[in-house]
């Protein structure tokens, strides 16, 4: 069982770029959350994707989308990138049968 | 609202036992978690506790849940160099697993 797979690990962008990363969940899971991760911080819940749905979402801007396939796995899109953006994107994955959530390695994302 | 609160530090000596405190504001909160993560890493699952338990012990972990203060510790025993790391804890409050975090207590071990 591979676990929770991310990619790439990590980017470099621009202010003002878009940015697209990808998650593969656990082999069962069908729920995808997305977590920000500032330098210091603990994890923010950004949105959770579910039969391909967006089912619920934290507190963040519109530039922040997303989309799951029907392999379950799925993609965290960031518009008009700004320094803040700067942080470690964690990927979780969760089952509607179990009661956690398994995260994966992250991407380190830095916007200069 | 919900916010989780933790202390920011804590050093240890190796062989000794390690607590690691939380307070959690949301009385609604389902599960609570404590997840670790070491330098550069996702996040582990150490361990779960559901709201309607008083203790819970895996190993050399053992977490405490006072729901009536909204207090939550991880005790770990033995404590290890290995487990030097962040310790986060997190409440899942309206269930669907939208956890909210801690910002994390630093557990350094020293010999």
């Amino acid at each position: 069982d591979a676990g929770v797979t991310q990619s790439p690990t990590h980017l470099i962008k621009t202010r003002g770029q878009q940015v697209t990363l990808r998650c593969s969940p656990k082999s069962g899971h069908d729920t995808v959350s997305w977590y920000q991760q500032a330098l210091g911080q603990g994890p923010q819940f950004i949105f959770q994707y579910y039969e391909e749905e967006e089912r619920q979402r934290g507190n963040f801007p519109d530039r922040f989308s997303g989309h799951q396939f029907p392999n379950y796995s799925s993609e965290l899109n960031v518009n008009a990138l700004l320094l803040g953006d700067s942080a470690l994107y964690l990927c979780a994955s969760s089952s509607e049968t179990t009661d956690t959530q398994y995260f994966g390695p992250g991407t380190r994302l830095t916007v200069l | 609202g919900e916010d989780v609160e933790q202390s920011l530090f804590l050093s240890v000596r190796e062989g000794d036992s390690s607590v690691i405190n939380c307070t959690y504001t949301d009385s609604s909160s389902t599960y609570l978690y404590w997840y670790k993560q070491e330098p550069g890493a996702g996040l582990q699952l150490l361990t779960y506790i559901f709201s309607n338990m008083d203790m819970k012990q895996d190993q050399r972990l053992t977490v405490l849940l006072n729901k009536k203060d909204k207090h939550l510790s991880l005790r770990i025993a033995d404590t290890q160099t290995g487990d030097s790391a962040i310790y986060f804890c997190a409440e899942d409050a309206g269930g669907g697993n939208k956890l909210t975090f801690g910002t994390g207590t630093q557990l350094k071990v020293e010999l």
